[in-house]
């Protein structure tokens, strides 16, 4: 069945570069996009990017100069880059399928940063 | 990038009434609306598709509706499994967006 799931640190530090990896299993990389969203404590969900099944990437106009998404169709992995992280950064980062079309019909259960010295 | 202001912020309901939650875009977003529902601890759960389209396990009690920059998601005959945050996406145009959520609690 289909699953995505994050894994990286919990903690980085301030102006440092968050990593992030979605490893999913059950679809190709080459024939679904994967998003990544992400939500503060206690706030509402943010889209950041995705990269959709031909390699093209989009972003969220707002951390499009920080944010980098990749791939390693052979590992099955999606990956999350993003620098010179603040406070405001800290939040559960979600990676997601997407359907035909553009919605997140799938979503792993979310990784928590926290960004703090 | 299109903006979508989600109404109300929350909500209180008794079980067995009809609610109802707003997402107005920016500008027209041809139907391309999902709604997601999510409880505390866990990821959003995908209910509604371009507007109406029920996923599967999505109970007949949830609908949506709208057109243009009007959209609207409805919970007819409110049970105690429905009190959660509901979140509307437009995905016609990149950079994809959501609305600031609804909190639907019991009265």
């Amino acid at each position: 069945q289909v699953q995505l799931k994050e894994s990286g640190p919990g903690l980085v530090q301030p102006s440092q570069t968050l990593s992030l990896t979605c490893t999913v299993s059950g679809f190709s990389l080459t024939s679904y996009d994967v998003h990544w969203v992400r939500q503060p404590p206690g706030k509402g969900l943010e889209w950041m990017g995705g990269i959709w099944g031909d390699g093209s990437t989009a972003y969220n106009s707002a951390l499009k100069s920080r944010l980098s998404i990749s791939r390693d169709t052979s590992k099955s992995q999606v990956f999350l880059k993003m620098n010179s992280l603040q406070t405001e950064d800290t939040a559960i980062y979600f990676c997601t399928r997407s359907g035909y079309g553009g919605y997140s019909d799938y979503w792993g259960q979310g990784v928590m940063v926290t960004v703090s010295s | 990038d299109i903006q979508m202001t989600q109404s109300p912020p929350s909500l209180s309901a008794s079980l067995g009434d009809k609610v109802t939650i707003t997402c107005q875009a920016s500008q027209n977003i041809n139907k391309y609306i999902a709604w997601y529902q999510q409880k505390p601890g866990k990821a959003p759960r995908l209910f509604i598709r371009y507007t109406s389209t029920l996923e599967s396990g999505t109970p007949s009690r949830f609908s949506g509706s709208g057109s243009g920059r009007d959209y609207s998601f409805s919970i007819s005959n409110v049970e105690s499994e429905d009190i959660a945050s509901y979140y509307c996406l437009q995905y016609v145009n990149l950079p994809y967006t959501f609305g600031a959520g609804t909190k639907l609690e019991l009265k």
